[in-house]
């Protein structure tokens, strides 16, 4: 199936700074997907990316769809220690219909 | 409110019974999915269905089964087959067709003691 390599695979911030990680594929994907998951919960959609070179914004969230398709980035700006938590990248896998591809996650720790 | 529910958040087992994990949604999403994750790993998936009364095999199936009786629920069933129960369980679905976006419930923690 198709991989995707997230990285970095943890950072370790201060209150206030700003966070970019990032996913990429040796192959296309036509749909990003980046999630937040909070100890012992779910994974929580964060933001959702459908056209290349597409950026898009949530609150201090932004993600972007890369160009070629095989990568995209998510930044973080002026961290707050509720921003604690693993960061997944995913998307639908294109050669195995109704399947998704996720990234190992990065974990991020906001220190004050 | 529109979502995912899983139940319950703990479950706790005895070795060689059988559990069953419980996944509702009331999104009209056509497909649904079980994922396990363990600790410090990534998500792997388990089964998934697209319509109701079919099913298939994702990556770690054995030990496990599954039932899409009604398009809003996809019960698991860990059996004694499985040799690692022990695990976080969360359970996602997509509207199938476009499967472009996954949204995912709170999770279910099985330990089997």
């Amino acid at each position: 199936g198709q991989q995707l390599n997230q990285s970095p695979q943890s950072m370790f911030i201060q209150e206030g700074e700003d966070v970019s990680m990032n996913c990429t594929s040796s192959s296309i994907f036509n749909t990003w997907l980046w999630y937040k998951q909070d100890p012992g919960e779910g994974p929580v959609l964060l933001i959702a990316l459908y056209k290349a070179g597409e950026l898009t914004s949530n609150g201090r969230l932004t993600a972007q769809f890369g160009i070629t398709r095989k990568d995209s980035f998510l930044n973080i700006s002026a961290s707050i220690p509720s921003d604690v938590g693993i960061y997944f990248c995913a998307g639908p896998q294109t050669d195995s219909w109704g399947k998704f591809q996720f990234g190992a996650g990065t974990q991020v720790v906001v220190t004050p | 409110d529109g979502g995912i529910t899983q139940s319950p958040k703990y479950l706790f087992r005895k070795e060689g019974q059988n559990v069953t994990l419980s996944c509702e949604q009331n999104l009209n999403h056509d497909a649904m999915y079980w994922y396990r994750q363990d600790p410090g790993q990534g998500l792997r998936l388990i089964y998934y269905s697209q319509i109701v009364n079919d099913f298939q095999k994702g990556d770690i199936a054995e030990g496990y089964s599954v039932s899409r009786e009604k398009k809003e629920s996809f019960p698991l069933t860990v059996t004694s087959a499985q040799k690692n129960p022990t695990a976080f369980y969360l359970c996602a679905s997509s509207i199938a067709g476009t499967t472009d976006t996954q949204y995912f419930g709170p999770g279910t923690r099985l330990t089997v003691l």
